[in-house]
């Protein structure tokens, strides 16, 4: 079975510091990987997606970039912090068969004071 | 854009009651529903899903019921515990752009002793 590990549990910023949040995945190779951020209140906002060592697509425009430099490695970083970057970030995985389950790793409060 | 649109927002059943939570979805380009749960401070965990060539999934005292015409699907939980009370998200899979979930906005529910 997929075990994702997300560093750090939690992060308190100052707003202008850089960020870097890492997500490693055991149990798969080549698995699809996401980043979804969860403000106050509930929604799950896709934030990135990468199908391949190096491949990222952006789904929001904004001052967070990701990237995959292993296959089962996936960082979010900033240059800069915002205060509305505060928030949930969960990753994500997502084996490449036909059964299409994704999972969701434990997640990383980001406090950006 | 939101193409998955969930309701209720909330939900408060006594113990023992069914709960229902209904989501509808705009495009047709999704194969596959899967439902989340989710306990405050964590990240979501896969429930069930179904796919759209079946009309009903049923596990335990959870099931998904699946009416492709109408492009509405949702999720029963019989004889519901306190244990339940937890936000739950719909999702459908994009058949492009990395197999993306698109999220409902989410049902928080309350199980009343």
């Amino acid at each position: 079975s997929q075990t994702i590990h997300q560093w750090p549990a939690t992060l308190v910023q100052p707003v202008g510091s850089p960020l870097s949040l890492e997500c490693t995945v055991e149990g798969t190779s080549n698995p699809n990987l996401y980043w979804y951020r969860q403000a106050a209140g509930r929604g799950l906002q896709l934030l990135f997606y990468s199908v391949g060592i190096g491949q990222i697509s952006s789904e929001v425009p904004q001052n967070l970039s990701a990237s995959r430099p292993q296959d089962r490695q996936f960082i979010l970083s900033s240059k800069k912090l915002l205060l509305s970057d505060s928030g949930f970030y969960l990753c994500a995985t997502r084996r490449r068969d036909l059964s299409y389950e994704q999972y969701f790793g434990p997640g990383t409060r980001l406090t950006v004071t | 854009q939101q193409q998955v649109k969930q309701s209720p927002q909330s939900l408060i059943v006594q113990k023992g009651g069914i709960s229902i939570i209904n989501c509808a979805y705009e495009n047709t380009a999704f194969d596959y529903f899967p439902w989340y749960q989710q306990f405050p401070g964590k990240g979501p965990a896969l429930l069930i899903a179904i796919r759209p060539d079946v009309s009903e999934k049923k596990e335990g005292r959870f099931t998904i019921s699946f009416n492709k015409s109408a492009k509405q699907f949702s999720l029963h939980i019989m004889d519901s515990q306190p244990g339940d009370s937890a936000t739950y998200f719909c999702a459908a899979k994009s058949t492009s752009q990395g197999g993306k979930l698109i999220f409902g906005q989410g049902t928080e529910l309350s199980v009343k002793p």
